[in-house]
């Protein structure tokens, strides 16, 4: 079956450490996106790629950083900067262009402070 | 500056209690607007894109509708199983990718 597959489903992290968020997708999308989801709030954009090796930022890149290197993959590193990264953080993936441009999401990974 | 706003940010409903939630939007160019269905835990499920006004789209007891400002998700007869936050986003015409902007959502509960 065609999906989003992001891993691990739970992550826990010390200060001062970084840590690789997974996302791997077979649907053959050329765009993936990074989303931050806090409790009780909306989904916030941290970074999206239309194309392997070129990626941009979204609202809140500050302390995060990606790799585009496959078109299947879309890794997210949480570095030491990002100050708060205690989160839900959801990957999705979608067409290019005006025709079906709704986009689909994995199930998310749960990051904890420790 | 682009803003969601969704409302109520909480609904309680009685099994077959019909109502509706709201998804007011500004962007400067709407590309379309999206729902989504999103259980505690779990990545958002996609339901609906909405490109015009007046357009409507139907799923079971879920209806879409969208106007010009806002966009309307009407719940029938809901079930238990309804309960979930549904989340609204809208792409604009102007960004070349397809990113979302997200409102806040709308935590529905449906009690039996």
């Amino acid at each position: 079956d065609g999906g989003i597959t992001q891993s691990p489903k739970y992550l826990f992290r010390k200060e001062g450490q970084n840590v690789t968020l997974s996302c791997e997708q077979n649907l053959n999308h050329d765009a993936m996106y990074w989303y931050r989801q806090d409790p009780g709030q909306g989904l916030r954009l941290i970074y999206y790629s239309q194309i392997v090796n070129d990626f941009q930022k979204g609202d809140i890149a500050e302390g995060y950083s990606v790799s585009r290197e496959k078109k299947e993959s879309f890794p997210l590193t949480v570095t030491s900067a990002q100050k708060n990264p205690t989160a839900f953080y959801l990957c999705a993936s979608s067409v290019m262009g005006r025709d079906r441009p709704e986009a689909f999401f994995g199930q998310g990974t749960r990051l904890t402070v420790v | 500056e682009d803003q969601v706003t969704q409302s109520p940010e909480a609904l309680r409903l009685q099994e077959g209690e019909s109502s509706s939630l709201n998804c007011s939007y500004t962007v400067s160019g709407l590309r379309g607007l999206f729902w989504y269905r999103q259980d505690p835990g779990k990545g958002p499920e996609f339901l609906f894109t909405l490109y015009s006004a007046g357009e409507e789209k139907e799923k079971e007891r879920l209806k879409a509708t969208l106007t010009k400002k806002e966009s309307f998700l009407h719940i029938t007869a809901p079930k238990p199983e309804d309960s979930a936050t549904y989340l609204c986003a809208v792409q604009e015409k102007r960004n070349a990718g397809n990113m979302l902007t997200f409102g806040g959502g709308t935590r529905l509960m449906v009690k039996p």
